[in-house]
């Protein structure tokens, strides 16, 4: 069964560095999505991607967040400067329309933590 | 804007009980309403998924849940619990009207289920 891959499992990084979280969406879906989850707490929605473009964002996702999909198969989130208050799951999601009768599958998820 | 409630944080059951985990969201327009769950460690998994027709679905592992239009909410059940059902339980919800509308997530519910 097809599935979305994200890595890594796992980062760690220093505060004020810079992080590429990556993801390999399911190939034929069009719709990508990060969102993050930090812990003990809701999963809350990043950004959406569609069409090489950023179709909507949340307020999290300010000025040192950016996604791309650099060779039409990954999709990525960058993060300019860590902060402490990254650190949390990241999950990367995908699905193949924008229809009313499709579902996101969502990948492992890269557990970020900023010191 | 959209929101989703979740009515536990923590629910804790015996084996072989019943469960019912409560949602509801606000939204006035149409919906298509999901229920992940999330094994300890792993990623968000869909469990059923309500987008039009009979309000009854039933998914996965034996789990079901109910649409109330009336009441905006979306109910999970399962007759029997079992000690592999320990895991958080995510009500989410998207708009059908607007492509690539990204998910809600409720907060989530934590079930622990003891042996």
């Amino acid at each position: 069964e097809p599935e979305v891959t994200q890595t890594p499992s796992h980062q760690v990084t220093q505060m004020g560095q810079e992080v590429i979280l990556r993801c390999v969406p399911i190939s034929n879906h069009l719709y990508f999505y990060w969102y993050r989850q930090i812990l003990g707490q809701k999963v809350e929605f990043l950004v959406s991607f569609y069409n090489n473009e950023i179709s909507e964002k949340s307020e999290i996702f300010d000025d040192q967040f950016s996604v791309e999909r650099p060779d039409g198969s990954n999709f990525t989130l960058k993060i300019r400067s860590t902060k402490l208050e990254d650190s949390a799951m990241y999950f990367c999601a995908s699905m193949r329309t924008g229809g009313s009768s499709t579902e996101a599958f969502f990948g492992q998820g890269t557990r970020l933590t900023v010191v | 804007a959209q929101s989703v409630s979740q009515h536990n944080h923590h629910v804790i059951l015996s084996e072989a009980a019943s469960l019912e985990l409560g949602c509801n969201y606000s939204y006035g327009g149409t919906v298509n309403l999901f229920w992940y769950v999330q094994y300890p460690g792993q990623h968000l998994q869909l469990l059923l998924k309500y987008f039009s027709g009979d309000p009854l679905v039933k998914g996965i592992k034996g789990f079901e849940a109910e649409f109330i239009k009336s009441k905006f909410s979306f109910n999970l059940r399962k007759p029997s619990v079992q000690w592999s059902d320990t895991a958080e339980y995510f009500c989410a919800v998207r708009r059908s009207d607007n492509y690539g509308q990204n998910f809600v997530f409720g907060p989530g519910t934590r079930l622990s289920v003891l042996p």
